[in-house]
């Protein structure tokens, strides 16, 4: 079975524009969940999406947002972009998103972003 | 979700048993301890996870302590290919929602 995979692995952008990351989850795998990682911060949740639907959001500004399709693939953009936004973006699918139902979250590789 | 803390950095010998310890004295009783690593430059990978017992699989053992304020994750032969940064993580999970909140973690150097 493939694993997550994620897409582009590397990127780099200039200060005020924008990017749209994507997330193929693991076939059957309904839960997306995204989390920024930088060296100062370490790995921060951003958000999760079940069925289409964001379920649960970390302590992002608006600027970062996303979406899931029908397929479970899911794509997240940031919006005028800051410097302080240049990280490793990972994405994380589950069965269910839910440990009451014996689901566990496995990780992409990444995409690491770089902003200039 | 309760907090955990975790040493820094910790060396092993290759071949020896590393046990990593974390203490999450305001852990909550619906709250599960995880474990993931970060190889350099990868997504985290999951390791084990547990509530109160001890638990075993085929990458290591968690020793969870009876008051449940600390555990310790075991790699019984630790290997080169084992350093990376562990995180020990306390989960809440609902029917409705899920996520990790990771800590700093701990960096095990596995030496020759």
């Amino acid at each position: 079975k493939a694993g997550v995979t994620q897409t582009p692995r590397y990127l780099i952008k200039t200060r005020g524009q924008q990017v749209t990351l994507s997330c193929s989850p693991i076939s059957g795998h309904r839960s997306v969940s995204w989390y920024q990682q930088t060296p100062g911060q370490g790995l921060q949740f951003l958000f999760e999406y079940f069925s289409e639907t964001q379920r649960n959001k970390g302590n992002f500004p608006g600027r970062f947002s996303g979406r899931q399709f029908s397929n479970s693939r899911s794509e997240m953009n940031v919006s005028t972009l800051e410097l302080g936004d240049s990280a490793l973006y990972l994405c994380a699918s589950s069965l269910t998103g839910s440990l009451l139902l014996g689901s566990e979250q496995y990780f992409g590789p990444g995409t690491r972003l770089t902003v200039t | 979700d309760a907090k955990t803390t975790q040493p820094p950095s910790m060396d092993c010998a290759e071949g020896r048993a590393a046990n990593l310890p974390c203490n999450h004295s305001t852990i909550s009783g619906n709250e599960y301890v995880y474990w993931y690593r970060q190889i350099h430059s990868q997504g985290p990978q999951y390791i084990i996870h547990g509530l109160k017992n001890n638990e075993t699989n085929e990458m290591a053992s968690l020793i969870i302590t009876e008051d449940r304020k600390s555990s310790t994750l075991i790699l019984p032969h630790a290997t080169l290919r084992d350093t990376a940064v562990y995180y020990c993580i306390v989960r809440v999970s609902t029917v409705n929602t899920d996520k990790l909140i990771f800590g700093t973690g701990t960096r095990l150097q596995v030496f020759p």
